[in-house]
């Protein structure tokens, strides 16, 4: 049970340069969201979706996309890269039963956008 | 948008010292979730807290729910080297917004030189 992977660990991009961050969970969790992480600012929430097909923008969506064809994938989409968007990302997948929630996080993408 | 606010940002521990962070809120929780971070990994969940006023241990980590759901504390008690890293709090709200996550800034622990 491979749990929520993340790929790629690094990327180096030059401004302006797209590229797609992958996420993939085996758990059939319900719930995928992306999160950025910068220094002294914790995790902020940048799209989330509930289910196939469903998605929505979270805290920080400007520059970024994402879809969901699959339960298993939640790609992140960079469309033009900048220099702000250097920072750590990760995925995380959730199930809720009632009031219970389970979130599980990847191990990250180190972005570096220079 | 909802914040919380996580204290202290930064402390040293010796080994065998108690240790003790908070969160507290602007607004309800209806969940209270504590996470760690090693270097180079994704968060790690220690404790979740689902109902106000609930106690929860897990180990040598205690963290309760506050009454007003606004605030939650978690304690560490007799520190070892590898409770070194970033603690984090994250509340939850289920149901309109779907679970997502809202995190504190993160507490770093770092071994006293």
């Amino acid at each position: 049970n491979a749990g929520v992977t993340q790929t790629p660990k690094f990327q180096v991009l030059k401004t302006g340069q797209s590229m797609t961050l992958q996420c993939a969970q085996d758990m059939n969790h319900e719930y995928m969201s992306w999160y950025r992480q910068d220094p002294g600012m914790g995790l902020r929430l940048i799209h989330y979706s509930v289910g196939a097909g469903i998605t929505d923008q979270g805290e920080v969506p400007n520059g970024y996309n994402v879809s969901r064809s699959t339960t298993e994938d939640f790609p992140l989409r960079l469309l033009s890269a900048a220099p702000s968007q250097t920072s750590v990302y990760f995925c995380a997948s959730s199930y809720s039963q009632g009031s219970v929630y389970g979130y599980t996080f990847g191990s990250g993408t180190r972005l570096t956008v220079v | 948008g909802q914040q919380l606010n996580q204290s202290p940002q930064s402390m040293f521990i010796q080994e065998g010292e108690d240790v003790s962070m908070n969160c507290t809120s602007s607004s309800i929780f209806n969940t209270w979730l504590w996470y760690k971070q090693d270097p180079g990994e994704g968060p790690v969940l220690l404790i979740a807290l689902y109902k106000a006023g609930e106690l929860t241990s897990n180990g040598r980590l205690t963290a309760q729910f506050g009454i007003t759901r606004k605030d939650s504390f978690l304690n560490i008690s007799a520190s070892i080297p590898s409770d070194v890293g970033i603690y984090f709090c994250a509340g939850l709200n289920y149901g309109g917004s779907q679970g997502n996550l809202i995190f504190g800034k993160g507490t770093k622990l770092s071994v006293k030189p």
